[in-house]
């Protein structure tokens, strides 16, 4: 199994360039999320996905979109990335029936100029 | 509103004592779920344990314990004779609103000193 994948591991993008992270999953989970991690403030939700075709709003969502067009994939679009986005990200993904807690990808670091 | 709070920002240990990192939450809901992850230098994010709000035992996991308090709104993580290798920052969390949403303290990170 490989669990959680997220791809790329490293990003650097220019301020209003936009880029998608890729989340992908193969356990069959109907929950994913994605987080940002910032130094000092812990994980923050962005958005969520409790099955295909349906998402929704976490903590911190402006400036990021998300679709869940497969039970597999969660995709986090930023559409004008600014400096302030400059974060670690991680993706998530869980179901009651497949044991407790998330399971983490590895993260992916994107740097703003 | 939902929160939780990690007070200790960093703590310093010498190895084989113990240690305790507290974790206080707030919410509304009768039905959440408390976590506790690990994260090494290398970054990922390690489960460590999930406690429903209805199981307030407390569990051991060989140098692992922790001990949830509903009256206190507390669930707090004990390393007993801690290792080198239980440098990391570890962070609480709480799921609410049927497990869907996830909030996460701002972690505490522990050195362990040989």
């Amino acid at each position: 199994n490989a669990g959680v994948t997220q791809t790329p591991k490293f990003q650097v993008l220019k301020t209003g360039q936009s880029m998608t992270l890729q989340c992908a999953q193969d356990m069959n989970h109907e929950y994913m999320s994605w987080y940002r991690q910032d130094p000092g403030m812990g994980l923050r939700l962005i958005h969520y996905s409790v099955g295909a075709g349906i998402t929704d709003q976490g903590e911190v969502p402006n400036g990021y979109n998300v679709s869940r067009s497969t039970t597999e994939d969660f995709p986090l679009r930023l559409l004008s990335a600014a400096p302030s986005q400059t974060s670690v990200y991680f993706c998530a993904s869980s179901s009651p029936g497949a044991g407790p807690g998330y399971t983490f990808g590895s993260g992916t670091r994107l740097t703003v100029v | 509103a939902q929160k939780v709070t990690q007070a200790q920002t960093e703590i310093s240990v010498v190895e084989k004592e113990d240690v305790t990192l507290d974790c206080v939450y707030e919410t509304r809901d009768t039905t959440y779920y408390l976590f506790w992850y690990k994260q090494p230098p290398s970054g990922e994010l390690v489960f460590l344990i999930r406690r429903n709000s209805f199981d307030e035992q407390n569990e051991i996991s060989g140098r692992y314990s922790w001990n949830f308090q509903k009256s206190t709104s507390s669930f707090n993580f004990t390393i007993t004779a801690s290792q080198v290798v239980d440098s990391a920052v570890y962070f609480c969390a709480l799921s609410y609103t049927g497990g869907f949403k996830t909030i996460f303290g701002a972690g505490t990170r522990l050195f362990v000193k040989a």
